[in-house]
């Protein structure tokens, strides 16, 4: 069974631009998790995505935006980006509620210059 | 608000036991989660005990958790070299579904 892929791993972007990161969960997973890490402020929760709705929101900046398709697919967009955005992102999937069936992405790195 | 905290640092030998604890302030966690997290690689799930129990085993891994003092611990039995990573304490409640994150332990092997 493939795991979570995260799209890019890798990434460079300028200050004031946008950037979109990709995550596909498990086959049959419909919720999706999405999490910052940065060495100063830890892990932290972005959203989570269960069935196309947005089901719980972090405390991040409306800049940071995320949708899921119909295929469990998830994406989120990060508008105007600042240094401090530089971080891990990482995306997480699990079949229903409950955490402890959530397995993560190797997640994308973001490096804003 | 919730707060999950871990000491940022432990070493211990090849062979011998290590014992990474975490604390949290959210009395009404549901589940408590450790994580763990190697070199480049993503986050994960180690092992996860429900809020009514006070240990679960699972082969070299025992948690143990003291609600009443909101502590919860993880202890590797045989720590060997690949157990070097970082550990990441995590809690979650029925009412907020997300996860809150200690700072995570770097779990250090001395030969």
């Amino acid at each position: 069974k493939a795991g979570v892929t995260q799209t890019p791993r890798y990434l460079i972007k300028t200050r004031g631009q946008q950037v979109t990161l990709s995550c596909s969960p498990i086959s049959g997973h419909r919720s999706v998790s999405w999490y910052q890490q940065t060495p100063g402020q830890g892990l932290q929760f972005l959203f989570e995505y269960f069935s196309e709705t947005q089901r719980n929101k972090g405390n991040f900046p409306g800049r940071f935006s995320g949708r899921q398709f119909s295929n469990s697919r998830s994406e989120m967009n990060v508008s105007t980006l600042e240094l401090g955005d530089s971080a891990l992102y990482l995306c997480a999937s699990g079949r229903d509620s409950g955490f402890y069936e959530q397995y993560f992405g190797p997640g994308t790195r973001l490096t804003v210059t | 608000g919730e707060d999950v905290e871990q000491s940022l640092f432990l070493s211990v030998r090849e062979g011998d036991s290590s014992v990474i604890n975490c604390t949290y302030t959210d009395s009404s966690s549901t589940y408590l989660y450790w994580y763990k997290q190697e070199p480049g690689a993503g986050l994960q799930l180690l092992t996860y005990i429900f809020s009514n129990m006070d240990m679960k085993q699972d082969q070299r891994l025992t948690v143990l958790l003291n609600k009443k003092d909101k502590h919860l611990s993880l202890r590797i039995a045989d720590t060997q070299t690949g157990d070097s990573a970082i550990y990441f304490c995590a809690e979650s409640t029925d009412s907020n579904y997300q996860l809150i994150w200690g700072a995570g332990t770097k779990l250090i092997i001395k030969p």
